[in-house]
């Protein structure tokens, strides 16, 4: 099925472990996005790559590094999790920033940092 | 600076009444606007989106939206609900170079 694909769906660290959330995306999209989703605040941009090969911060980057790997994927490293960043974490996909046909999200990524 | 509010953070709604979802947007040029619904355990699905034009929009599932300048809102509405409109409903700005900002939620919550 055509669509954001993101591994893995849960997932359970400890304090100061690292891990990598990919996202994959098979629209041709040009631009890919990277949100957090706590309870009260909505969606938050962690970073986002415009195009392969550029990355840019988001309102929230602290603690987070993003590789855009080629045009499908796009991935977001935690280097050092730490408690605050328990938070479902989703990817989404657009053929353009502005995002004029919507953007399309992965199904998230359950993060529990203990 | 570009923002989102949606006033209400929780509904309840019986099956088959209408409903009504409140957006209100700040944007400093013409706003691209969007509802996204999130079932439970899920991504975030577009229900409709705004760019230009007829200002009364068209979605899937049978919600539509209207687009008022004059009063910066974007409210989403249903003639009547049903049990699977059960969700969370997400308003969203943005401009032809802008990424998009999201207000924070509205849970929609059914009774039969």
């Amino acid at each position: 099925n055509a669509g954001v694909t993101q591994t893995p769906k849960f997932q359970v660290l400890k304090t100061g472990q690292s891990m990598t959330l990919q996202c994959a995306q098979d629209m041709n999209h040009n631009s890919m996005y990277w949100y957090r989703q706590d309870p009260g605040m909505g969606l938050r941009l962690i970073y986002y790559s415009a195009s392969e090969g550029t990355t840019d911060k988001g309102e929230v980057p602290n603690g987070y590094n993003v590789s855009r790997l080629n045009k499908r994927e796009f991935s977001l490293r935690l280097e050092s999790a730490a408690p605050s960043q328990t938070s479902v974490y989703f990817c989404a996909s657009s053929e353009d920033v502005g995002g004029l046909g919507g953007y399309t999200f992965g199904s998230g990524t359950r993060l529990t940092v203990v | 600076a570009q923002s989102v509010t949606q006033p209400d953070i929780h509904i309840t709604v019986s099956e088959g009444a209408s409903l009504e979802l409140r957006c209100n947007y700040s944007y400093g040029a013409t706003p691209y606007l969007f509802w996204y619904v999130q079932s439970p355990g899920q991504g975030l699905q577009l229900l409709l989106k705004y760019f230009s034009g007829d200002t009364l929009v068209q979605g899937i599932k049978g919600f539509e939206a209207e687009f008022k300048r004059s009063q910066s809102s974007f409210n989403l509405r249903k003639p009547s609900v049903h049990w699977s409109d059960a969700a969370e409903y997400f308003c969203a700005v943005g401009g032809q170079t802008d990424k998009l900002i999201f207000g924070t939620g509205t849970r929609l919550q059914v009774f039969p």
